[in-house]
């Protein structure tokens, strides 16, 4: 296993158009996360999935956002009608159990761009 | 609501000198603090991870150490090198999601 896998690396998008992102977890890790992170800031938690069950929505978790993790394998992140503040790297992260007990491992992110 | 705060925000270093890196949070109910380390454009490499429980952990030239009463934690980095310079995250676990800091810019010179 190579690790937490995200997809695309980079995403161009006009403004008022709808992206996809993908996180492929570490295989054995039941938790999955999804953070964003702007130029010069920390990480910012958006929403965690226990399986297939997403768990907690951060506010900042609009409703053109939209995530997903069927059969508790790989999520998607869905952003409809992009705004340019939505620009940033959208990171995942994956563990076993429960953070408290277990590192959280994170992938490379999508830097994603709205023009 | 979990607050982290990392001092300094930017340090630049000449090679073989030790340092220290800082992290602050306000609520000492957490779980566990991780620190991270970020190349630019990058993702997030764990380097620690410090249980509620524990006092240090130690990986090679890397010492963190965790004092949950007065909410702080230090990143303790010997004989620091180039390949070192990357930012430098702390976490803290609020139960269901890490809330990071702002990281620290390391930055060393040959």
């Amino acid at each position: 296993d190579t690790g937490v896998s995200q997809d695309p690396r980079h995403k161009i998008t006009k403004r008022g158009q709808n992206v996809t992102f993908r996180c492929d977890p570490i295989s054995e890790h039941n938790r999955l996360y999804w953070y964003r992170q702007t130029l010069g800031q920390g990480p910012e938690f958006l929403t965690y999935f226990q399986n297939e069950a997403q768990l907690e929505k951060s506010r900042l978790l609009s409703d053109r956002f939209s995530a997903e993790r069927p059969k508790g394998s790989f999520s998607t992140l869905e952003i409809q009608r992009t705004e340019q503040g939505d620009s940033a790297m959208y990171l995942c992260a994956s563990s076993l159990g429960h953070t408290g007990e277990t590192e959280a491992f994170f992938g490379q992110g999508t830097r994603l761009t709205v023009v | 609501k979990q607050e982290v705060t990392q001092i300094p925000a930017a340090l630049s270093v000449p090679e073989g000198e030790n340092l220290v890196l800082n992290c602050s949070f306000t609520d000492s109910a957490i779980y566990n603090l991780q620190w991270f380390r970020q190349d630019p454009g990058k993702g997030l490499t764990s380097l620690l991870l410090i249980q509620s429980s524990q006092r240090e952990q130690t990986s090679g030239r890397l010492n963190a150490s965790l004092d949950k009463s007065s909410g702080r934690s230090t990143l303790y980095i010997a004989a620091s090198q180039p390949g070192d310079s990357a930012t430098y995250l702390c976490a803290v676990d609020s139960g269901y999601a890490l809330n990071f800091g702002k990281g620290t810019s390391l930055l060393v010179t040959p």
